[in-house]
Parts: C-alpha cells; sequence; structure tokens
C-alpha cells in the first residue's frame, strides 16, 4: 500500500516549456487535490477533483491544467512554464470530499523553471 | 474570506519546555480546524482535529470560537517535535467549497538538546 505517489521527484524546466506531474492513489479514494508550497505561503489549493470524471479550480489555478484521467490518477499540466510557477508541488486525496475527512499527502515534487 | 494565520514563522523552545503554536482563523460559518505536521523528509499528514478532541504525541488544541483561535500545545517538547506544522481550516460539511482545505504559512518548531 504505497498511498499517493508522484512522479517526477525533481524536474528543470526552460521557461516555455511543458511538462506533467503524475499522481496516482491507492486508498480507493474519490477526492483528489493538487496544492502548491511555496516559501512563506504555506499550501494553495491548484484544482481538485471531487470524484472521477470532475475537476474544479482552486484558489490559483491560472497557468495550469488537470486531468482526473481514472479513480487512481490525477495529472497536472503545465502547458508553458514561467518561472513563477517554481514550487513544490503536492497531491493529496481523501475519501470523499467531506470535511471530516483526512487528506493523505504525496511526498512531493520540486520543480524549477529557469 | 476564509483565513488562517499562523504569526510564528518559527518557533525554537529547549526540550522539556512547553510550547505553545498558535493559529487564528477568520470565517463567518461553521468551521473545522486541523493542524497538519511535515517531519524532515517526510510527507505533510494529519495531526490532530478539533472535532476529534484527541491528544496525538502529547499534543492538544482547543478551538476557541470567541477569539477564533486554535492554538497547538504541548507542555513538555521532545527534539522529535522539531518540523514544520501548518494550521488549516475547511467548511464544515459537504458539497460546494466544503472539504477544501485552507493553510497558514506554517510555523517550523525547533527543539534544542
Amino acid at each position: 500500500n504505497a498511498g499517493v505517489t508522484q512522479t517526477p521527484k525533481f524536474q528543470v524546466l526552460k521557461t516555455g516549456q511543458s511538462m506533467t506531474l503524475q499522481c496516482a492513489q491507492d486508498m480507493n479514494h474519490n477526492s483528489m487535490y493538487w496544492y502548491r508550497q511555496d516559501p512563506g505561503m504555506g499550501l494553495r489549493l491548484i484544482y481538485y477533483s471531487a470524484s472521477e470524471g470532475t475537476t474544479d479550480k482552486g484558489e490559483v489555478p491560472n497557468g495550469y491544467n488537470v486531468s482526473r484521467l481514472n479513480k487512481r490518477e490525477f495529472s497536472l499540466r503545465l502547458e508553458s512554464a514561467a518561472p513563477s510557477q517554481t514550487s513544490v508541488y503536492f497531491c493529496a486525496s481523501s475519501l470523499n470530499r467531506d470535511s471530516s475527512y483526512e487528506q493523505y499527502f504525496g511526498p512531493g515534487t520540486r520543480l524549477t523553471v529557469t | 474570506a476564509q483565513r488562517v494565520t499562523q504569526p510564528e514563522k518559527l518557533l525554537s523552545v529547549f526540550k522539556g519546555a512547553p510550547v505553545e503554536l498558535k493559529c487564528n482563523y477568520s470565517y463567518s460559518g461553521s468551521p473545522e480546524l486541523f493542524w497538519y505536521v511535515q517531519y524532515s523528509r517526510q510527507r505533510l499528514q494529519l495531526l490532530l482535529r478539533h472535532i476529534s478532541r484527541e491528544s496525538i504525541k502529547g499534543f492538544t488544541a482547543d478551538l476557541n470560537k470567541g477569539e477564533t483561535s486554535f492554538h497547538l500545545k504541548k507542555p513538555f517538547a521532545q527534539e522529535e517535535d522539531s518540523a514544520m506544522y501548518y494550521c488549516a481550516l475547511s467548511e464544515a460539511g459537504y458539497g460546494g467549497s466544503q472539504g477544501n482545505l485552507i493553510f497558514g504559512k506554517g510555523t517550523k518548531l525547533s527543539v534544542k538538546p
């Protein structure tokens, strides 16, 4: 039982390049989330998927797209990376989006855009 | 707008001393409050939530609606408590934006020997 896994762990991009961050969970959770963590800013929600087949914007969605590929997988795409997107990205999942359910986090992807 | 404030970026205490990590929130409805912790080289994990009213690893947190606070306390800090602590708020219930977590900026706790 790996929980929430993310790939890659590290990535360096040049401005304008695109990439997809992958996230998968093996806990049969319905809801999944993408956050970014910046120094001194805490975690901010980028997008979430309440259930398979649905996605919604969070607090900071600009510059990102997401795909809920199936119940297990939730990917985050940067179409044209910008230095402002340098951050640590965390994927999380929860059984449902009710606030009583704990969110489980992945190990993070450290992205640098030069 | 919902907001979570952790006024201290860094809190440094000696082993055995009491520790209190402050968290204040602004929310007009019925919030649910959480403390998440991130130890060095580990992933973020839930420490405790106010509805459980439990003590985890010696930590407790009481929701004070009058002061809109949810401070995390431990009477005797241990070196293994050194970590990054995040206070988070969620709207209670289900549907809409409920279930989305709003995080504070975090407090780094350093417990010295």
